[in-house]
């Protein structure tokens, strides 16, 4: 079974630049989420979705960041702009149940 | 607020003896837990977890231990390896959002050879 994948792995921006991440989530997961991780820190939730739907985004900067999932399966994370603040590892992962599967992350470097 | 806690950033750990590492939580509702072990540049791999019914779950050469009272849990590795040096990371959810998960900030396991 192929696991989450998230493109791209690397990117290095401009500040005040856009940029976007993608997730494509393992096959049949309901639960979608979207996590950012800062350095020394554990991966703090951004937005969780449950089908098409966002059902938390409490903590998404909604000034700057947006998220969608279309059709309820592949996700996009988008910043604009992005500020220096903003360099972390981007973590998609999807759950049937209570059990989240992670991606590989994008690490994002705001320069 | 940080409703999950792991306040050793780091353990260094002899192979082949045992590794212990702590978990706090201040969440009563919280009735599920994770463990979660990360090398760098990949993304968190599940590990072992367990649910609030239940105060030791064994997988292997981990054990997880929950105190409900304490509101604390523990990852017992033994024997340790080499290969088990990572971060791992405790997480915690609760039936009333049956989904959400809330992570600790981790703890670096070096294991020595």
């Amino acid at each position: 079974e192929a696991g989450v994948v998230q493109s791209p792995r690397y990117k290095i921006i401009e500040k005040k630049q856009p940029v976007a991440f993608w997730c494509n989530p393992i096959s049949g997961h309901n639960t979608l989420y979207w996590y950012r991780q800062n350095l020394g820190q554990g991966p703090e939730l951004l937005i969780r979705y449950e089908n098409e739907e966002a059902v938390d985004d409490s903590q998404l900067p909604k000034d700057r960041f947006s998220a969608e999932r279309l059709k309820g399966v592949d996700s996009t994370l988008k910043i604009q702009p992005a500020e220096l603040g903003d360099s972390a590892v981007y973590l998609c992962a999807s759950s049937l149940a209570r059990l989240a599967f992670f991606g590989q992350g994008t690490r994002l470097t705001v320069v | 607020d940080q409703q999950v806690k792991q306040n050793s950033p780091s353990l260094s750990v002899q192979e082949g003896r045992i590794s212990i590492l702590n978990c706090d939580y201040t969440n009563s509702m919280f009735d599920y837990f994770l463990w979660y072990k990360k090398y760098p540049a990949e993304g968190p791999t599940f590990l072992i977890s367990i649910s609030s019914i239940k105060d030791k779950n064994e997988d292997g050469r981990f054990t997880v231990f929950l105190n409900k009272s304490a509101k604390h849990l523990s990852l017992h590795i033994v024997p340790s390896q080499p290969g088990d040096s990572a971060v791992y990371f405790c997480a915690a959810s609760s039936s009333g959002a049956t989904n959400k998960l809330i992570f600790g900030t981790g703890t670096l396991l070096a294991v020595q050879p």
